[in-house]
């Protein structure tokens, strides 16, 4: 079975830590995307990898940067974590430019963080 | 801006009666459109998909949508509710970028609350 998998489910960090979540997937794909949920506002797009150590920003980069050093691991980063970022971190993975890979997301479970 | 809204936050519908989650969608071009279901505590997982062909799309589920290109509008419906069908429900539409890449843009969430 396909799986995209989070580190962790549940995170608690102080004010001003450095955060890092990682997500791993398992089905040789391409493109690797990072979203937060938050109620009311759906999925907004954080940042996106469509090869190895390529980036690009998605709708709010602002606070964040992630890594991209192996094609199965695309990882986030919170330089200096604030309260406004506690929310719900998913990971999602898809093949590259196909009509499947444009919809075809597989996703993780997800990562609640919550700074205080 | 391209972009999907889904003007119901909650939508009721009792066990066994037909139920229907509104999107309408707003792109350039011929749209790739897209519905994922988030059950409590998990990742988005993908149920179907309109890229060309019959406007009416079956998916995972028993769900269904239709595409209506005058409405710009791609419903989600099922003929009979069953309680398991309750989540979070998410629209979604491929956009395109600057320097031909592209990225799904997500609607805000309909919760579908079917009662026994």
């Amino acid at each position: 079975d396909v799986k995209v998998t989070q580190s962790s489910r549940y995170l608690v960090k102080r004010t001003g830590e450095k955060v890092f979540l990682e997500c791993v997937q398992d089905m040789d794909h391409e493109n690797m995307f990072w979203y937060r949920q938050d109620p009311g506002l759906g999925l907004r797009l954080i940042y996106f990898s469509y090869d190895v150590k390529m980036k690009e920003k998605g709708d709010i980069p602002e606070g964040y940067s992630v890594s991209r050093e192996k094609k199965e691991r695309f990882s986030l980063i919170l330089e200096s974590a604030s309260t406004n970022q506690t929310s719900m971190y998913l990971c999602a993975s898809s093949f590259y430019f196909s009509v499947e890979g444009a919809g075809g997301y597989t996703f993780g479970s997800g990562t609640r963080l919550t700074v205080v | 801006a391209q972009s999907v809204a889904q003007p119901e936050d909650q939508v009721n519908v009792a066990e066994g009666n037909p139920l229907t989650v509104k999107c309408t969608y707003s792109v350039s071009g011929n749209p790739y459109l897209f519905w994922y279901v988030q059950y409590p505590n998990r990742g988005l997982q993908f149920l179907l998909k309109y890229i060309t062909g019959d406007n009416l799309v079956k998916g995972s589920y028993g769900f269904e949508a239709e595409f209506n290109k005058s409405q710009t509008s791609f419903h989600l419906k099922k003929p009979s509710a069953l309680v398991s069908d309750s989540a979070l429900y998410f629209c979604a539409v491929r956009v395109h970028l600057s320097g031909g890449y592209q990225k799904v843009t997500f609607g805000t969430g309909t919760k579908l609350q079917v009662i026994p």
